[in-house]
């Protein structure tokens, strides 16, 4: 089976600008989870959704948003764009099922904000 | 909340040798899933293994295994015969089987020398 994709890999935006990153999740997985990687924050969940619905929600402001699709393809999208948005962006897809929710993550996109 | 916390921020182990990377964590919960994984230079976040925390036997994978001390909420990686491709950034992470949302402790970044 083909892994967790995300496109694209790499962007550099400029602040007030939004983006929009997407995901591919492991064939079969309704699950896909958002996490974003900062030197000073670590790793934190940003939103998970399932089968087209955002399931949680991790503490980020309203410009962090995301939707999925019938396909389980997930998109995030980061509107009006600080630098402290800059990040790693790694999404997660799983079974999402509570008896297996291991989560498989792609290679991430790394934003830098300017 | 939950919390994670690996105290060791960095290690370094020899060629061939064994290492074992601390995690400890406090939450309320009964039931849930511990997590290692490793992010090697390249970013890509690698699942190494997986605990659920009804079963006492301590889960193995190859030359990784845990040590899993449920009273008192500690979960240890093993890593036997290390290799030079073990050098990664290693996180512990802790889940609730009622929820997707992974909780990520600090990160043990672990050199193997030659």
């Amino acid at each position: 089976k083909a892994g967790v994709t995300q496109t694209p890999r790499y962007l550099i935006k400029t602040r007030g600008q939004q983006v929009t990153l997407s995901c591919s999740p492991i064939s079969g997985h309704r699950s896909v989870s958002w996490y974003q990687q900062t030197p000073g924050q670590g790793l934190q969940f940003l939103f998970e959704y399932f089968s087209e619905t955002q399931r949680n929600k991790g503490n980020f402001p309203g410009r962090f948003s995301g939707r999925q699709f019938s396909n389980s393809r997930s998109e995030m999208n980061v509107s009006t764009l600080e630098l402290g948005d800059s990040a790693l962006y790694l999404c997660a897809s799983s079974l999402g099922l509570p008896s297996e929710d291991t989560q498989y993550f792609g290679p991430g996109t790394r934003l830098t904000v300017l | 909340a939950q919390t994670v916390t690996q105290s060791q921020p960095e290690m370094s182990v020899q060629e061939a040798e064994t290492v074992t990377l601390s995690c400890t964590y406090d939450t309320s919960e009964s039931n849930y899933y511990l997590f290692w994984y490793k992010q090697p230079p390249s970013r890509q976040m690698i699942l190494v293994i997986r605990q659920e925390a009804y079963k006492q036997q301590n889960a193995t994978e190859n030359r990784f295994s845990v040590n899993f001390q449920k009273a008192a909420k500690s979960f240890s990686l093993k890593i036997s015969d290390s290799q030079l491709g073990d050098t990664a950034m290693y996180f512990c992470a802790f889940m609730r089987t009622s929820g997707s949302r992974l909780t990520f402790g600090e990160g043990t970044q672990l050199t193997v020398n030659p």
